[in-house]
């Protein structure tokens, strides 16, 4: 069965506190995997597609990088305003005409000045 | 209006009524979706609609009816929903089902009472 499992579920960081978020995941292959940043009562925001092991996107303070078996998201010097819940999805192969994305339940970011 | 609108942003509605949820997306995209979303779990697709066409029903109870006129517009109507209905409902769109990254909307929060 094709599964997400983010970790950890809450991280406190001082303002300036370089750390990674962690998103495992098992499909029978993969198409894609999506990472997105979600504000309180916001829809998620699209962050990064990551497609292949290997592959590394940056964006500002935030870098996504992908192997074989898992994806990290590394946020390097973060501010307050970064502080948010980063979901992870995956899109397996074999999906059939659908896009369809297997979420994690996300990482809880507070960012303390 | 720019991006995915959803219309209205909070709803509280009794078991006995009848509503309907508004989405509407402005990018040009072929294929749109609704998802919900529950505290502490992964968010769940419920629908996907490709060129107007619904291309997936993830096992959802008929109390909930999705309804696509076109590319820009997708609704969702409710009716004799159950407490355990209540969540934040979010739609989404992407350019196409695969492997595009999908764009959210600020969500619903329904509240059914």
């Amino acid at each position: 069965e094709d599964q997400v499992t983010q970790s950890p579920e809450a991280l406190r960081l001082q303002e300036g506190e370089s750390s990674s978020l962690n998103c495992s995941y098992t499909v029978s292959g993969l198409r894609g995997l999506f990472w997105y940043r979600q504000d309180p009562g916001k829809g998620p925001e699209f962050l990064f597609t990551l497609y292949s092991a290997g592959e590394e996107k940056e964006k500002e303070r935030l870098k996504a990088t992908l192997t074989k078996k898992e994806s990290f998201l590394h946020i390097t010097a973060p501010k307050p305003e970064d502080s948010a819940t980063y979901l992870c999805a995956v899109q397996a192969l074999g999906g059939g005409a659908t896009n369809k994305l297997i979420f994690g339940t996300g990482t809880l970011l507070a960012v303390q000045p | 209006e720019t991006g995915v609108t959803q219309t209205p942003r909070h709803l509280v509605m009794g078991m006995t009524n009848k509503k309907s949820l508004k989405c509407e997306q402005h990018l040009g995209h072929n294929a749109m979706y609704w998802y919900k979303q529950s505290a502490k779990k992964p968010l769940e697709l419920m629908f996907v609609y490709n060129f107007k066409e619904q291309t997936e029903n993830n096992s959802v109870p008929s109390r909930f009816s999705p309804e696509c006129p076109n590319s820009s517009h997708l609704f969702l109507h409710l009716h004799t929903l159950q407490p355990e209905d209540s969540a934040l409902y979010l739609c989404a769109s992407s350019q196409d089902t695969s492997p595009y990254e999908q764009y959210f909307g600020p969500g619903t929060r329904l509240t059914v009472t």
